[in-house]
C-alpha cells in the first residue's frame, strides 16, 4: 500500500504565471482534497474530488481549479499567481467522501511566487 | 462566522504534568470534529475524531455542544507529544457539499 504522494516538493514561480500541482492517492482512496497552508496558519480548504467531481469548496477565487482523473489521482492549478500564493500546498486523500473517515496527507509542495 | 478557534499558539508543559490544548468552533449545524498532528519533519495526521470516542496515545477529546468546544487533554505528558496539533471540522453545507475548517494550530513543547 503507497500513501499520498505530491510532486513536486518545491517550486518557484513568478507572478502571473500558471502553476499545476500534482497529487497520487493512497490506493483505493477516491476522495481528494487540497489545502493551502500559509506560514504560520493551518491549512485552509481549498476543493475537495470525488470520483472525479467536485464536492465541496472553500473561499478561494476561480483562478483556483482542480481535476480528479479515472485513477482518483488529482492535479490542483492555480493561474494568475499572485505574492499571497506562496504557501505548502497539501493534499489529503480518503476512502470517502464524508471527513469521519481518516484522511491521509502528502507531504506538500512547496510553492514560491516571486 | 464558521471557524476553529485554538487560542494558544504554545504550551510548554513539563514531563509528568497534564496537558489540555483547547479547541473552540463555531458551525451552523452539526460538524464533525478531529484533532491531527504534526510531529517534527513528518506529515499531518489524524490523532482522534470525536465521533469514534477513542483514546489514542493516551489523549482523549469530548465534543462540548453546549460551549462548542473540543479540548484535547492527556494525564500525562510525554516528550514525545511534542508536536503541533490542529482542531479541524467538517460540515455539510446547504448546497449538499463538504466544507473543511482548521484552526491555525497550537504548538505543544513538552519539557524534561
Amino acid at each position: 500500500e503507497t500513501g499520498v504522494t505530491q510532486s513536486p516538493t518545491h517550486l518557484i514561480k513568478t507572478r502571473g504565471q500558471q502553476v499545476t500541482l500534482r497529487c497520487s492517492s493512497q490506493s483505493g482512496h477516491n476522495t481528494v482534497s487540497w489545502y493551502q497552508q500559509a506560514l504560520g496558519q493551518g491549512p485552509q480548504f481549498i476543493f475537495q474530488y470525488y470520483r472525479e467531481e467536485e464536492n465541496g469548496r472553500g473561499n478561494f477565487p476561480p483562478r483556483f481549479s482542480g481535476l480528479q482523473f479515472p485513477n482518483y489521482s488529482s492535479e490542483l492549478n492555480v493561474n494568475a499567481l499572485e505574492l499571497d500564493d506562496s504557501a505548502l500546498y497539501l493534499c489529503a486523500s480518503s476512502l470517502r467522501r464524508i471527513m469521519n473517515t481518516e484522511a491521509f496527507f502528502g507531504q506538500g509542495t512547496r510553492l514560491t511566487v516571486v | 462566522a464558521q471557524r476553529v478557534t485554538q487560542p494558544e499558539k504554545l504550551l510548554s508543559v513539563f514531563k509528568g504534568a497534564p496537558v489540555e490544548l483547547k479547541c473552540n468552533y463555531s458551525y451552523s449545524g452539526s460538524p464533525e470534529l478531529f484533532w491531527y498532528v504534526q510531529y517534527s519533519r513528518q506529515r499531518l495526521q489524524l490523532l482522534l475524531r470525536h465521533i469514534s470516542r477513542e483514546s489514542i496515545k493516551g489523549f482523549t477529546a469530548d465534543l462540548n455542544k453546549g460551549e462548542t468546544s473540543f479540548h484535547l487533554k492527556k494525564p500525562f505528558a510525554q516528550e514525545e507529544d511534542s508536536a503541533m496539533y490542529y482542531c479541524a471540522l467538517s460540515g455539510l453545507t446547504t448546497s449538499g457539499t463538504y466544507k473543511y475548517i482548521f484552526g491555525t494550530g497550537t504548538r505543544l513543547k513538552v519539557l524534561a
